[in-house]
């Protein structure tokens, strides 16, 4: 059974800074990985997808990458915003998609 | 595009109690998947559709049921409501291996 962590439950950083996500899971015989943000009381929005066959993907400020070997993916946020203040989820798979718990990430302004 | 779509926001119920959670796309997704939301446990699989009349059991099926007889719509059934059912409930879709959309979720109470 596959098993997704992300380590920390929580980060808090002042705006500006540069910060990495983790993700790591249990099966490396994974379909694809995204990354996902959900503010509260919402729904998730997907930031960002990387199939198995990639080792990176990157819209903007983020950088997802991808290693199946060591079973670990890491989110990349350059420059953080207040506006990034949000959970961070990760998830791999295809139809039977395992989620982590997420990271709470606060950016202090 | 509406997106994804469920209804209603906000349930109460009794214990053992029945209702349908709706979920629709309107982006022509074949993939449609249900997910229970439980703090500090993530999301978890409960019921997956890749496609009118296909459906599949994800991780936490027990007590719900589901049908997709149009590629639109993926509706979720409590059977007996019980308290441990207590959760937010999201809808998501896609097409094969791209990127999934949520809805904005159902915030279930069970008494």
């Amino acid at each position: 059974k596959q098993e997704v962590t992300q380590i920390p439950a929580a980060l808090s950083v002042p705006e500006g800074e540069n910060l990495v996500l983790n993700c790591s899971f249990t099966d490396s015989a994974i379909y694809n990985l995204q990354w996902f943000r959900q503010d509260p009381g919402k729904g998730l929005t997907s930031l960002l997808l990387i199939q198995s066959s990639q080792r990176e993907q990157t819209s903007g400020r983020l950088n997802a990458s991808l290693d199946k070997s060591s079973g670990r993916s890491t989110l990349y946020i350059a420059a953080s915003q207040p506006g990034d203040s949000a959970t961070y989820l990760c998830a791999v798979g295809n139809n039977d998609m395992r989620f982590g718990a997420g990271t709470r990430l606060t950016v202090k302004p | 595009n509406a997106g994804v779509t469920q209804t209603p926001k906000f349930q109460v119920l009794k214990t053992g109690q029945s209702m349908t959670l709706q979920c629709a796309q309107d982006m022509n997704h074949e993939y449609m998947s249900w997910y229970r939301q439980d703090p500090g446990m993530g999301l978890r699989l409960i019921h997956y559709s890749v496609g009118a009349g296909i459906t599949d059991q994800g991780e936490v099926p027990n007590g719900y049921n589901v049908s997709r007889s149009t590629t639109e719509d993926f509706p979720l059934r409590l059977l007996s409501a019980a308290p441990s059912q207590t959760s937010v409930y999201f809808c998501a879709s896609s097409f094969r291996g791209e990127k999934l959309f949520f809805g904005s979720g159902t915030q279930l109470s069970v008494l």
